[in-house]
């Protein structure tokens, strides 16, 4: 069984569309976080949810907005979608707040 | 300056070879240090996990080391596999009235040749 799963895994659309990305975990965990991996391969944390609220929202345009309907769920939602958008977008999730830390697959974005 | 660098930016070693990286850092106080390993297209991976208080901790071929007072980290791969071929991430915890979040370095991308 997948701990941390994401969909899609792949993600082509234009600029100024609007796209999610859903994340599951099936661990129990109670924090789960949202990062992005730009072409450099730096991981940066873009926010992270423990028990469905919000605890780190980083400098992030607002366009990108995530919800928590459970413990078990962190999707995020991109509205008008920019090139610089492009990257991979990693969840992950831990039993409590900065504990050990399990990633999912990862979405690679693309918008062209 | 980022608050967690590593060295090599990136490394081609011969299979079966040995190789060392670093991670030096300057998050204080933290926690624990955390040393990961993402294949190309997949998440990162847990390797290791060292309290402020413990020298090494190993798992299988890797070996990671701290020492706290110089705030240096290494790994220590032994007897390298093609399946080594990765980013390995050094990741500093700080202490939660320090710091929220994790603090992450670049990565070292290894690449083990046959």
């Amino acid at each position: 069984d997948t701990a941390v799963s994401q969909t899609p895994k792949y993600l082509v659309t234009q600029m100024g569309n609007d796209k999610s990305i859903k994340c599951e975990q099936n661990l129990g965990h109670d924090t789960m976080y949202w990062y992005k991996q730009d072409s450099k391969k730096f991981l940066k944390i873009m926010f992270s949810y423990n028990n469905k609220e919000l605890i780190i929202n980083e400098t992030v345009p607002n366009r990108f907005s995530p919800k928590s309907p459970d413990k078990a769920h962190l999707n995020l939602h991109i509205n008008s979608l920019e090139l610089g958008d492009s990257a991979v977008y990693f969840c992950a999730s831990s039993q409590v707040n900065l504990g050990e830390q399990y990633f999912g697959p990862g979405t690679r974005l693309t918008v062209t | 300056k980022n608050q967690v660098e590593q060295s090599p930016q990136s490394l081609i070693i011969l299979e079966g070879k040995n190789c060392t990286l670093q991670c030096n850092y300057t998050v204080s106080p933290f926690s624990n240090l955390r040393w990961y390993k993402q294949d190309t297209g997949r998440g990162p991976v847990s390797l290791t996990i060292m309290t402020f208080s413990e020298n090494t901790k190993s798992n299988g071929r890797y070996t990671a080391t701290l020492d706290a007072d110089t705030k240096q980290s290494s790994l220590h791969i032994t007897a390298s596999q093609l399946s080594d071929s990765a980013s390995y991430i050094c990741v500093v915890t700080p202490n939660m009235e320090y710091g929220n979040k994790l603090v992450f370095g670049a990565g070292t991308i290894l690449r083990v040749k046959s």
